[in-house]
């Protein structure tokens, strides 16, 4: 079945520092990729997606560009903040192979902890 | 501002005593989830309503947990008897039903059997 893998973590930056989360993907059909992210003590919320083949998806200062050669949706941001602590996840659905299904398959996380 | 309410934020129960969590998600949205987080598994998907029918709960233990919508706004996960292995975030989330991908999370249920 489809799955996400991504990078383990934690992750521990500087502010300002350069950030970059890899995601790869395993999937049958053509799925739409998501990064989701979840702050502490909260849900998980919506940070960015792309629906196809060399979309960029961009939110609050992160990017992320759907690459089907490499099955990858790595997340990047040039310059974090310490706001930006929190836990991301990599995630897929593709309901034309999941019988219609609108699920979301999450990879497990990446903890993202920026010191100032 | 809209948003998914689950209740209870945290439960402490004993081994085999039931367990009732409930979710109310967004007003107008037709697609509901329950989500599962532990540090070992990560995100579970334990069941999904499409307008308050249940389509996948293909990874919910059935000997001892159920889902049910009774009405569209309200969505309840029971376990009854409830094991420590049971121990997790419990999340609802809820979406338009417009195959986006985006869903909204509620705040979830920490749930600890002991």
């Amino acid at each position: 079945g489809d799955s996400v893998t991504q990078m383990e973590g934690p992750v521990t930056l500087s502010e300002e520092a350069f950030l970059t989360i890899n995601c790869t993907y395993t999937a049958t059909g053509y799925p739409s990729l998501f990064w989701y992210v979840q702050y502490p003590g909260e849900g998980l919320q919506l940070l960015l997606k792309a629906t196809k083949a060399d979309d960029k998806g961009s939110n609050k200062g992160f990017e992320a560009t759907y690459r089907k050669e490499t099955t990858s949706f790595h997340l990047e941001k040039g310059s974090v903040q310490v706001s930006d602590s929190a836990v991301y996840f990599c995630a897929l659905t593709d309901p034309r192979t999941q019988g219609g299904s609108e699920k979301l398959v999450f990879g497990k996380g990446t903890k993202l902890t920026v010191n100032p | 501002d809209a948003r998914v309410t689950q209740t209870p934020r945290h439960k402490v129960t004993e081994m085999g005593q039931e367990v009732t969590m409930r979710c109310q998600p967004i007003l107008g949205h037709n697609t509901v989830f329950w989500y599962r987080q532990t540090m070992m598994q990560g995100l579970e998907l334990l069941a999904y309503f499409r307008n308050r029918a249940p389509l996948d709960d293909s990874g919910m233990p059935k000997d001892r947990f159920s889902a049910e919508m009774p009405d569209a706004t309200l969505a309840t996960l029971k376990i009854q008897p409830s094991e420590p292995r049971d121990s997790a975030v419990y999340f609802c989330a809820s979406g338009r039903g417009l195959f986006s991908g985006e869903l909204f999370f509620g705040e979830g249920s920490r749930l600890t059997v002991l």
